[in-house]
């Protein structure tokens, strides 16, 4: 079945360092893919929607600069949080939808970011 | 904006009594709405979606369009079912969720 593999599962960096994320659909492709932060015991922030071939669409208050997305290829979208602060320091989760009619969607297992 | 909003964050029933999940909607129409679910430690996946009106592990929704409402419902629950459970729109919009409600079920 369709699968989202995110990789790595936890990093850890140093302030001032830029970490990237992967997240991959397995068995199938996906022209979109979202992107979240989950803080302990809360829901799933959308942060932004990354849209293959062309640039992401941020949810309002989020920094592009920030957080750098790219969806190169139907199978690949790629977060990074550049310049990392000690408040970045968050779960972050992506997820894609299988292409069709009234799909579900698929997630990522997470990764975890701690900035030291 | 168009949204899904569970109104209630925490839920806690004993062992084998009913639970109810509230989610409303502002789409209009019939909308195809989805549940999630996730487990401690555990991805997020999908429970159940309107338009295939199966019955997953105990748990039904109906869309109620005077209410425009989504309810998830069990009748009895297990402590298996502790999680953390979320409505979300339709595919074609941004899957975008709202607060979600922590289940949490004690024998």
């Amino acid at each position: 079945g369709a699968v989202v593999s995110q990789h790595p599962s936890w990093v850890i960096c140093k302030s001032g360092t830029s970490v990237k994320i992967e997240c991959r659909s397995l068995d199938f492709q996906a022209t979109t893919m979202f992107w979240y932060r989950q803080f302990p015991k809360q829901s799933l922030m959308l942060m932004a929607t990354s849209n293959e071939g062309s640039k992401a669409t941020y949810e309002q208050g989020v920094e592009k600069d920030k957080f750098l997305i790219n969806h190169a290829s139907l199978t690949l979208s790629t977060l990074t949080v550049t310049s990392a602060h000690p408040e970045d320091s968050s779960f972050y989760i992506c997820s894609a939808r299988v292409p069709g009619l009234n799909t579900e969607a698929f997630f990522g297992q997470g990764t975890r970011l701690t900035v030291v | 904006a168009q949204r899904v909003t569970q109104p209630e964050k925490l839920l806690s029933v004993f062992k084998g009594a009913p639970v109810e999940l509230k989610c409303n909607y502002s789409y209009s129409g019939s909308p195809e709405l989805f549940w999630y679910v996730q487990y401690s430690r555990q991805r997020l996946q999908l429970l159940l979606r309107h338009i295939s009106r199966e019955s997953i592990k105990g748990f039904t929704a109906d869309l109620n369009k005077g209410e425009t409402s989504f309810h998830l419902k069990k009748p009895f629950a297990q402590e298996e079912d502790s999680a953390m459970y979320y409505c979300a729109p339709p595919s074609w919009g941004k899957l975008q969720f709202g607060a979600g409600t922590q289940v949490v079920v004690t024998p």
